[in-house]
């Protein structure tokens, strides 16, 4: 069954305003990653977070994981109209760290 | 370096033929992976390679679909016989081992079978 799931699965919010976009998991894991796409093109690494952290910071995104609820947020602060993409977690299983299993993506536009 | 590699871009066949994908993967990278990408079932891993060697291939479809990878710098996935439900976006992402688990995507071929 799919590992990680996206929530919401659209989210349009206006150029400025912060992004959040969660994903639940169904297993222990490794550690957890989020990609962005953009249309038509392969999906770009943003971000990895670690079982063992709970909270992630890389330049406008926020990662939090919370293993006890098999859940991760994504926060997009201060969005630009280049945000606009899909984003998708992934996660690892303990067995068998080299896969990673993704959600089905959030599709984020922001408008100008 | 210039990034995971795939050819063709974009191909359309008629049902019933050869489609053969290809990846170059970043040079020093260990791990490739395939994956496709549908609306319906979002992206699915179908196999991984390490070391030249496949991991785990359990996400082929069926025996139609065929991956090789002869030498650390190419691989292939073949489809044969093709059919319209093999329409997809194929990705190819390699890795390095001992990294952060980081996944390297190539830009994708985008399959049409009419």
């Amino acid at each position: 069954s799919q590992q990680g799931e996206e929530d919401p699965q659209a989210l349009s919010i206006q150029e400025g305003e912060n992004a959040t976009m969660n994903c639940s998991y169904k297993t222990s894991i490794n550690n957890l990653q989020w990609y962005r796409q953009n249309s038509g093109r392969g999906l770009v690494h943003l971000i990895l977070i670690r079982s063992n952290e709970r909270e992630k910071h890389s330049g406008r995104l926020r990662v939090t994981l919370d293993t006890s609820k098999k859940s991760s947020s994504l926060l997009i602060t201060a969005s630009r109209a280049a945000d606009t993409a899909s984003y998708f977690c992934a996660t690892d299983a303990l067995q068998g760290a080299q896969k990673l299993v993704f959600g089905q993506g959030t599709r984020l536009t922001i408008n100008p | 370096d210039a990034g995971v590699i795939q050819s063709p871009r974009h191909e359309v066949t008629e049902m019933g033929q050869e489609v053969t994908l290809r990846c170059k993967p970043i040079s020093g990278h260990n791990s490739l992976f395939w994956y496709r990408q549908t609306m319906m079932r979002g992206l699915e891993l179908l196999i991984y390679f390490n070391n030249n060697v496949p991991i785990d291939d359990s996400g082929m479809p069926e025996d139609r679909f065929s991956a090789k990878m002869p030498n650390a710098s190419f691989s292939t996935l073949k489809i044969q016989p093709s059919e319209p439900r093999d329409s997809a976006v194929y990705f190819c992402a390699s890795r390095e081992d001992g990294s952060s688990y980081e996944q390297y995507f190539g830009p994708g071929t985008r399959l049409t079978v009419t």
